[in-house]
């Protein structure tokens, strides 16, 4: 079966551009995370959706960051006026229960923002 | 902010030996999962092991649990050169529903 997948792979954006990051999660998983990962850094956690649901978001580091899932599958990390900071490896999660901290978690391969 | 804090930092070992990894973490914590990230195959799932368990056992893979000291080790017995890869432990502090927080990983190098 299909795992997770995130599009796109490698995105460079000028400072100050938007970019849309795209996330497709294992069919049928009800809980979606985004996380964000800098070199030789563990993940930091972004946000998290329940089915369309957004739940907690406290994570995303200013209103420049938005996440959406309006259908409970497909997700949309959203970055407005990108800065040399948010360069970083955004990954997508997602896992099968409701209980998200209970379960495991099976990430996509990534994408890897450079902004310039 | 990060929770836990794996040690060492980095690890390099000739293959066949065992190698162990440690965990530490501030707060309480409902359950603590380790993952492996290569390059190859991303982040992976290893082994959840919950607050009320002390040891659990995955094939090659020993993970042991003390809540008391608030740390986690993860053994690798007989290692492969497939072993190479940064392994991280995750906690879900009890203050959260849905976070998990994770350390900075130890880098682990299998020499063959």
């Amino acid at each position: 079966g299909a795992g997770v997948s995130q599009s796109p792979r490698y995105k460079v954006a000028k400072r100050g551009q938007d970019v849309a990051l795209r996330c497709d999660p294992i069919s049928g998983h009800v809980s979606l995370f985004w996380y964000q990962q800098a070199l030789g850094q563990g993940p930091e956690f972004l946000t998290y959706f329940q089915n369309e649901a957004q739940l907690d978001k406290s994570g995303l580091p200013s209103d420049r960051f938005f996440a959406e899932r309006p259908e409970g599958s497909v997700s949309t990390l959203k970055i407005q006026r990108t800065q040399q900071e948010d360069s970083a490896v955004y990954l997508c999660a997602s896992s099968l229960g409701s209980e998200p901290t209970y379960n495991e978690q099976f990430f996509g391969p990534g994408t890897r923002l450079t902004v310039l | 902010s990060q929770q836990g804090e794996e040690d060492p930092q980095a690890l390099s070992i000739q293959e066949g030996e065992n190698a162990t990894m440690n965990c530490s973490y501030k707060t309480s914590i409902n359950n603590l999962q380790w993952y492996r990230q290569n390059s190859g195959r991303g982040l992976v799932h290893l082994i959840l092991i919950r607050s009320n368990e002390r040891e659990k056992h995955s094939g090659r893979l020993r993970v042991t649990l003390d809540t008391s000291k608030k740390s986690s080790s993860l053994l690798i017995t007989a290692s492969r050169a497939a072993d190479t890869a940064s392994y991280f432990c995750a906690t879900d502090p009890r203050r959260s529903n849905y976070q998990l927080i994770w350390g900075a990983g130890t880098k682990l190098i299998i020499k063959p």
